[in-house]
C-alpha cells in the first residue's frame, strides 16, 4: 500500500517568515494530494489540494508543489501569521480508490 | 465549521459501558469514513462506507461496530472498550467518483473519547 512520510515533525518560524512542509509518497498510482490544517480541539480542515496533472497550485499565501518523478509534494506558507499555528497533515490517494493515506503531521508554531 | 457534524463532542465511558458515536454530513456525499487519532500518531483509518456499503475495515477490533443506515449518517457503536482506545474519533465524508474530480475529504470536529 501507499506510504506517506512528512517532515519536519515540528517547525517554528518568526511571524512574516515562510514555512515549508514536505511529504513523500511511495505509490506512483497516487494522483490526488490534499493538505489539512488542524487547530486545537477541531477536526482537520482542507486548506489546499493538488492533482497529479498539475505541478503547482496557489491560494493567496498558501501554495503546493508536486514533483511526480521524485514522488514528493510540499506546502509553502508565505508571510506567516500567528493564526497559522496548527498541525498540518499531507495525504495521498490513488486514482479511483477511496482510501486516503496521511502523513504523521507537522506542528507549526509561528512566533509573534 | 464544515458540513460534517459529530455528537457527542466529548465522551467518558467505563470499560463495561455501551455507547454510540454519531456522524452526519450535509454535503451530499456518498462516502463516509471513521478515523482514530491518537496523540503523536498518524490518522488511522478504521472504516470506509461507499453508498452505505462497507468497503474497508482496517483490521479494527470487534468492540468497534460501525453502522451506515444511509449516505448521510454514520454511527460507531462502542462496547467493552479498553483504556488504549481513548482517542479523538473523526468522521469524514467525500464524493467518490470514477474520476479525480471533487474528491476532497471533509472532516467533522471529532469526538474526544476517554475510557476509564
Amino acid at each position: 500500500g501507499e506510504n506517506v512520510e512528512q517532515h519536519p515533525s515540528t517547525l517554528s518560524v518568526q511571524e512574516g517568515d515562510s514555512a515549508v512542509i514536505k511529504c513523500t509518497y511511495s505509490d506512483s498510482a497516487s494522483n490526488y494530494f490534499p493538505w489539512y490544517k488542524q487547530e486545537l480541539g477541531k477536526g482537520p480542515q482542507l486548506i489546499i489540494d493538488i492533482r497529479s496533472n498539475v505541478g503547482e497550485k496557489k491560494d493567496q499565501r498558501i501554495a503546493v508543489t508536486l514533483n511526480k518523478t521524485a514522488k514528493h509534494f510540499s506546502l509553502h506558507i508565505t508571510e506567516t501569521q500567528p493564526e497559522d499555528s496548527a498541525v498540518y497533515f499531507c495525504a495521498a490517494t490513488p486514482y479511483n480508490f477511496n482510501k486516503f493515506y496521511f502523513g504523521s503531521g507537522t506542528k507549526l508554531n509561528v512566533k509573534p | 465549521e464544515t458540513g460534517v457534524t459529530q455528537t457527542p463532542r466529548h465522551l467518558v465511558m467505563g470499560m463495561t459501558n455501551k455507547k454510540s458515536l454519531k456522524c452526519e454530513q450535509h454535503l451530499g456525499h456518498n462516502a463516509m469514513y471513521w478515523y482514530k487519532q491518537s496523540a503523536k500518531k498518524p490518522l488511522e483509518l478504521m472504516f470506509v462506507y461507499n453508498f452505505k456499503e462497507q468497503t474497508e475495515n482496517n483490521s479494527v477490533p470487534s468492540r468497534f461496530s460501525p453502522e451506515c443506515p444511509n449516505s448521510s449518517h454514520l454511527f460507531l457503536h462502542l462496547h467493552t472498550l479498553q483504556p488504549e482506545d481513548s482517542a479523538l474519533y473523526l468522521c469524514a465524508s467525500n464524493a467518490f467518483y470514477p474520476s479525480s474530480q471533487g474528491r476532497a475529504q471533509y472532516f467533522g470536529p471529532g469526538t474526544r473519547l476517554l475510557v476509564l
